[in-house]
């Protein structure tokens, strides 16, 4: 049982590049979320979905943008880096109201 | 706007004695809570949680009560253990509201032989 698979673990970005994150999950949840997660900081929520199709933004979109066009899948894109886009990324799916948690994507741009 | 505020960074604990850790919120839509434990490297992973009708839930060693008038709520873990040592974060979420998650800024527990 795979969970939320995140690609990939690890990535260095120069300014001004893009990049998608790669999210899926194969337990079938209608809800996905995009969080990331800065030193000594909670999670930030970025942006969710509560189904295929349909996308919405949380607390710290801008920057960033997703689709959805599959249940199983929620790509987070990044269009032009920015040094403050520096954090570890984390998606989740929701089952109820317990989130399962992808092991994150920790991305540095220099 | 921190809604969910936990106010200690860290926390040291002994091995086998009781670890306190408290959650503070501010918005009071917030009808359910979630804490949350993460391992270095790792994502977060779900460990108890409590809904806004209740004052307290039971799984193991694990304790979660919840105060709505003082909108403060705590986890309690007994007898604590090595393997404990982790971050936790306590998160709320308000129905109707996406089933979005907000999370506090979390609360490094090291649990010392």
């Amino acid at each position: 049982n795979a969970g939320v698979t995140q690609t990939p673990k690890f990535r260095i970005l120069k300014i001004g590049q893009s990049m998608t994150l790669q999210c899926a999950q194969d337990m079938n949840h209608n809800y996905m979320y995009w969080y990331r997660q800065d030193p000594g900081m909670g999670l930030k929520l970025i942006y969710y979905s509560v189904g295929a199709g349909i996308t919405d933004k949380g607390e710290v979109p801008n920057g960033y943008n997703v689709s959805r066009s599959t249940t199983e899948d929620f790509p987070l894109r990044l269009e032009l880096a920015a040094p403050s886009q520096t954090s570890v990324y984390f998606c989740a799916s929701l089952r109820n109201t317990e989130a399962f948690f992808g092991q994150g994507t920790r991305l540095t741009v220099v | 706007d921190q809604q969910v505020k936990q106010n200690s960074p860290s926390l040291s604990v002994q091995e086998g004695r009781i670890s306190i850790l408290n959650c503070d919120y501010t918005n009071s839509m917030f009808d359910y809570f979630l804490w949350y434990k993460k391992y270095p490297a790792e994502g977060p992973t779900f460990l108890i949680s409590i809904s806004s009708i209740k004052d307290k839930n039971e799984d193991g060693r694990f304790t979660v009560f919840l105060n709505k008038s003082a909108k403060h709520l705590s986890l309690h873990i007994v007898p604590s253990q090595p393997g404990d040592s982790a971050v936790y974060f306590c998160a709320a979420s308000a129905t109707g509201g996406g089933n979005k998650l907000t999370f506090g800024t979390g609360t490094q527990l090291k649990v010392e032989l």
